[in-house]
């Protein structure tokens, strides 16, 4: 069973700090993405890693995928009141992405 | 709005009864995925259809759970006879047949009392 856990599972911080959040795993994912969900929402899609290595940036979020592909960072630089959130990250498998495997999320609380 | 849609947004039921949910996904998807998020915990695979064919399921999705998308367009998800265990966010997603990124919808919030 293919299990992701993130953590922290909270973390409350003030606007212009930065944060890292991290997924981890103990198996091989052929993909990686980060989704961002609110309060009675769906998980929206913020980012796909899919190389071993593999570093992308939107704005000031920057994601990381793992060497191994086993694992995954997300850097917020300089976090805004409007990064609160959940962030959750879901590993992928096979061709296409099929099943998604989701961590549990962490709950971001920015404070102004 | 070219998004997935999905209705209703909120469904309180009397335990015992049955409920339906439907999907309605980007129009050039193929595959179509169902999944339950509990409070506190990330979504959680239940089954998705490639076209109309359900290729997988979950060991989750109990007899009492049924999935069809008879014209390869829209889904529905049937849970029969509701337990207050029910109760979740169900969550409907669509991608391309060989595309990594799902698309989610803003998901149906079932209460059972």
């Amino acid at each position: 069973t293919q299990l992701l856990e993130q953590s922290p599972q909270f973390l409350s911080i003030q606007e212009g700090e930065n944060l890292t959040v991290y997924c981890n795993s103990s198996s091989v994912f052929s993909s990686l993405q980060w989704y961002r969900q609110e309060p009675g929402e769906g998980p929206v899609l913020l980012v796909t890693v899919v190389t071993g290595g593999e570093v992308k940036k939107l704005k000031r979020l920057t994601f990381q995928f793992g060497d191994a592909r086993k694992d995954s960072s997300l850097h917020i630089t300089a976090a805004q009141p409007g990064d609160t959130g959940l962030y959750l990250c879901a590993g992928g498998s096979g061709q296409g992405a099929q099943k998604l495997v989701f961590g549990q999320g962490t709950r971001l609380t920015i404070n102004p | 709005d070219t998004g997935v849609s999905q209705n209703p947004r909120h469904k309180i039921t009397k335990r015992g009864q049955n409920v339906t949910f439907r999907c309605d996904p980007i129009s050039e998807h193929n595959r179509l995925y169902w999944y339950r998020q509990t409070l506190g915990q990330g979504p959680e695979f239940l089954t998705y259809f490639q076209n109309e064919a359900q290729l997988e399921k979950s060991r989750l999705l109990s007899d009492r759970f049924s999935a069809e998308r008879p014209k390869g367009s829209f889904s529905t998800l049937e849970i029969q006879r509701t337990e207050q265990g029910d109760s979740a966010m169900y969550l409907c997603a669509s991608s391309l047949a060989r595309g990594l990124e799902q698309y989610f919808g803003p998901g149906t919030r079932l209460t059972v009392t």
